[in-house]
C-alpha cells in the first residue's frame, strides 16, 4: 500500500542550530502539505504545493523556516536557526486532487529543540 | 480564526458506552474528512463525506455531514479500549485543507 514517507522519524537538535526534514508523498500525488502539531492539538498548516508551486504559506515563519520541492516530488522543510518553541510533530501529507480533500499523512517527524 | 471547532475537548468514558463528537463551524466545505490519530503517529483517514445530509458507517462509527455542509458528527457505538485516540475533523475548501483542535478520547476497560 503506497504511503508517505517521512525521515527522521525523530530528531534532537540544539537551539540556533539548523534542522531539515524530508517528505516523499504518495506516487502521483499533485498536493503536498507540511504542518506542524503541538501535543494534543490539531495540525496546523505551514505550507501547500501543487506540484512545485507553492499555493499557501502565509503561515510559514518565513523568518526562519523555508520549504521546497524542486521537481514536483518529494520535499524538504528546514528551520535554521531552532528555537525551543519549535519542538513539535512535523507531518507531512500528499493529496491526490487540489481541492483540499482526502489528505494522507506520513508517520511524522518528532522534533525536540534543547 | 479556528474555522473548525471540535467539543467536546475531551472525553473519558468507559468501555461499551456510546458517544458523540461534534465538528462545527461557520464556513461551507467541499468536503470534510475525520481523521483518528495514535500518540506518536500521523493522522489517519477514517471517512470522507461530500454531500449535505450524507451518513456513512464503519463499522460502529457512524459520520454524519450536515444539510448546510458546515458541520459535522462522529458517533461511536459500544467503545472499545481500541477506539483511543484523537480525532480530528478536517474541512475542504480550494486549495485548503483546515484541521479542528480535535477530540482526546480514551475509552477505559
Amino acid at each position: 500500500e503506497a504511503e508517505v514517507a517521512q525521515s527522521p522519524r525523530y530528531k534532537i537538535t540544539e537551539k540556533s542550530q539548523a534542522v531539515a526534514f524530508w517528505c516523499d508523498p504518495i506516487s502521483g500525488h499533485a498536493t503536498l502539505y507540511w504542518y506542524r502539531q503541538i501535543l494534543g492539538q490539531g495540525p496546523e498548516l505551514l505550507v501547500q504545493f501543487q506540484d512545485e508551486s507553492v499555493v499557501d504559506d502565509s503561515q510559514l515563519p518565513k523568518d526562519r523556516f523555508s520549504a521546497e520541492r524542486l521537481k514536483g516530488v518529494d520535499s524538504t522543510l528546514k528551520i535554521q536557526p531552532a528555537e525551543l518553541g519549535d519542538s513539535a510533530m512535523y507531518l507531512c501529507a500528499s493529496s491526490f486532487r487540489d481541492l483540499g480533500t482526502e489528505a494522507f499523512f506520513g508517520q511524522g517527524t518528532r522534533l525536540t529543540v534543547v | 480564526t479556528q474555522l473548525l471547532e471540535q467539543s467536546p475537548q475531551f472525553l473519558s468514558i468507559q468501555e461499551g458506552e456510546n458517544l458523540t463528537v461534534y465538528c462545527n463551524s461557520s464556513s461551507v466545505f467541499s468536503s470534510l474528512q475525520w481523521y483518528r490519530q495514535e500518540p506518536g503517529e500521523g493522522p489517519v483517514l477514517l471517512v470522507t463525506v461530500v454531500t449535505g445530509g450524507e451518513v456513512k458507517k464503519l463499522k460502529r462509527l457512524t459520520f454524519q455531514f450536515g444539510d448546510a455542509r458546515k458541520d459535522s458528527s462522529l458517533h461511536i457505538t459500544a467503545a472499545q479500549p481500541g477506539d483511543t485516540g484523537l480525532y480530528l475533523c478536517a474541512g475542504g475548501r480550494r486549495y485548503a485543507l483546515n484541521f479542528g483542535k480535535g477530540t482526546s478520547l480514551l475509552v477505559t476497560p
